[in-house]
């Protein structure tokens, strides 16, 4: 299996709402990353995951949490965000964060609005 | 720090004819650097990479990428272009430290492809 799965697909919430991302891959990859895409720009990165710990936090605002219940999993909880926060938001795997060739495999992606 | 770019914000081609998407980079120490395309609200996909070694790199569906360190490119090449590469290609880069992954890995702005039929 060599795809990394997100959903949901779409998701529209009101700036009160608590809502949640969720990706999964089961190529026993070790690193797992979220980033955010605007239309017609290129990925940002947001939060590192490596071996199920956080590795790197972009500077990214508290009303986005993420966690890793285990090496499948990843969640992007969401709370009291913004309608700029409005984007694709895109999960990533690769084998090892620290492989500096390693390729990363991504999800659909969940298409978020925020009204 | 790391950079890329990717000189056309769009190219057009006509289907059959060859296509080149431009990148160069920008780094400190040796770069492994990437292609990956999106089509229309998908993800990512990765398309090929270089390492090391030979300087022609093949990937999926055609593609095929060549780089110059002298010229500190790596531009995204395929002979015959099909209606359906029309899509957003992204080069990417990564190079420097293990650490400090959000620098050291860095996409270029994009070029979006159009194959005319």
């Amino acid at each position: 299996d060599t795809e990394v799965t997100q959903t949901p697909k779409h998701l529209v919430m009101g700036m009160t709402n608590k809502k949640s991302l969720k990706c999964e891959q089961h190529m026993g990859h070790r690193a797992m990353y979220w980033y955010k895409q605007k239309a017609k720009k290129p990925p940002e990165l947001m939060f590192v995951y490596s071996y199920e710990k956080l590795s790197i936090n972009e500077s990214v605002p508290s009303r986005f949490s993420p966690e890793c219940p285990n090496s499948s999993l990843l969640n992007l909880h969401l709370h009291a965000l913004q309608p700029e926060d409005s984007a694709l938001y895109l999960c990533a795997s690769s084998q090892d964060r620290d492989l500096m060739y390693n390729e990363q495999f991504f999800g659909p992606g969940t298409r978020l609005t925020v009204l | 720090a790391q950079s890329v770019a990717q000189p056309e914000d769009q190219v057009n081609v006509a289907e059959g004819n060859p296509l080149t998407v431009k990148c160069t980079y920008s780094v400190s120490g040796n770069p492994y650097l990437f292609w990956y395309v999106q089509y229309p609200n998908r993800g990512l996909q990765f398309l090929l990479k270089y390492i090391t070694g030979d300087n022609l790199v093949k990937g999926s569906y055609g593609f095929e990428a060549e780089f110059n360190k002298s010229q500190t490119s790596f531009h995204l090449k395929k002979p015959s272009a099909l209606v359906s590469d029309s899509a957003l290609y992204f080069c990417a880069v990564r190079a420097g430290s293990r650490d400090n992954y959000g620098q050291n890995f860095v996409f270029g702005p994009g070029t979006r492809l159009s194959v005319l039929p």
